[in-house]
């Protein structure tokens, strides 16, 4: 069973600021990796598949990058509507696994 | 448009079962792998379960392994969980997402979830 780790589990960014949130596997998941957006009271939305493409109307701001076991999301300049909760995870191999979350807070 | 519409949440007993739903539409149901996946109160995400475009593939995580079992309906663009021995730690929003197929099998889009209580 695939573990995602994700860091840190909190992060206070300015608005304007470039923002990095990590993401492990336990093994690798070569690119099978997607991050998504959950703000409050809303459910997720994909952002990023394949480690590093943008999904349908994702601004340019977001970027994925990494393979293997060690991927990184790149706010590079933190928008309003940016602030909310971050999750990657892996479809390699079953069972599926989501990381524990990055929360992206108004700093 | 793409629309999952989840059903069947409710407030449940330890022990007893349900059977949640979910209505897909605007788009070709039987290409694609879907999945039920969950967030308790203030948690995270936590995936629970999955099946392939034709149920040749099924997955589960262990912590419902045994107890529940997905299925879908081609014919009705449907997919379902059937949820038995519910325990109070199953108390969470059960999302159903629209997955791929093989090694493109990312969750996209999010139905907006049912709530499935536990308690006595």
């Amino acid at each position: 069973e695939i573990v995602m780790t994700q860091s840190p589990a909190t992060l206070s960014v300015s608005p304007g600021e470039r923002a990095t949130l990590s993401c492990r596997a336990s093994q690798s998941i070569s690119s099978s990796l997607a991050w998504y957006q959950q703000k409050p009271g809303q459910a997720p939305s994909l952002l990023i598949y394949g480690a590093s493409t943008r999904a349908t109307g994702i601004p340019a701001r977001f970027s994925g990058s990494g393979s293997g076991t060690e991927f990184t999301l790149t706010i590079s300049s933190l928008q309003s509507e940016d602030f909310a909760v971050y999750y990657c995870q892996q479809y390699n191999d079953w069972p599926r696994a989501f990381g524990q979350g990055t929360k992206v807070e108004i700093k | 448009e793409v629309q999952l519409v989840e059903s069947g949440g409710g407030l449940v007993q330890p022990g007893r079962s349900l059977r949640l739903s979910c209505a897909a539409s605007g788009f070709t149901f039987d290409d694609y792998a879907m999945h039920w996946v969950r967030q308790a109160p203030g948690k995270g995400l936590e995936w629970v379960s999955g099946i392939s475009w034709n149920s040749g593939s099924i997955g589960y995580a262990d912590s419902v392994k045994g107890r529940f079992t997905i299925s879908r309906d081609n014919a009705k663009n449907s997919l379902y969980l059937q949820m038995n021995s519910l325990r109070a730690e199953d108390t969470a929003l059960y999302y159903c997402a629209k997955g791929g197929y093989d090694s493109s099998d990312w969750f996209d889009p999010w139905g907006q979830g049912t709530l499935v209580t536990v308690s006595s």
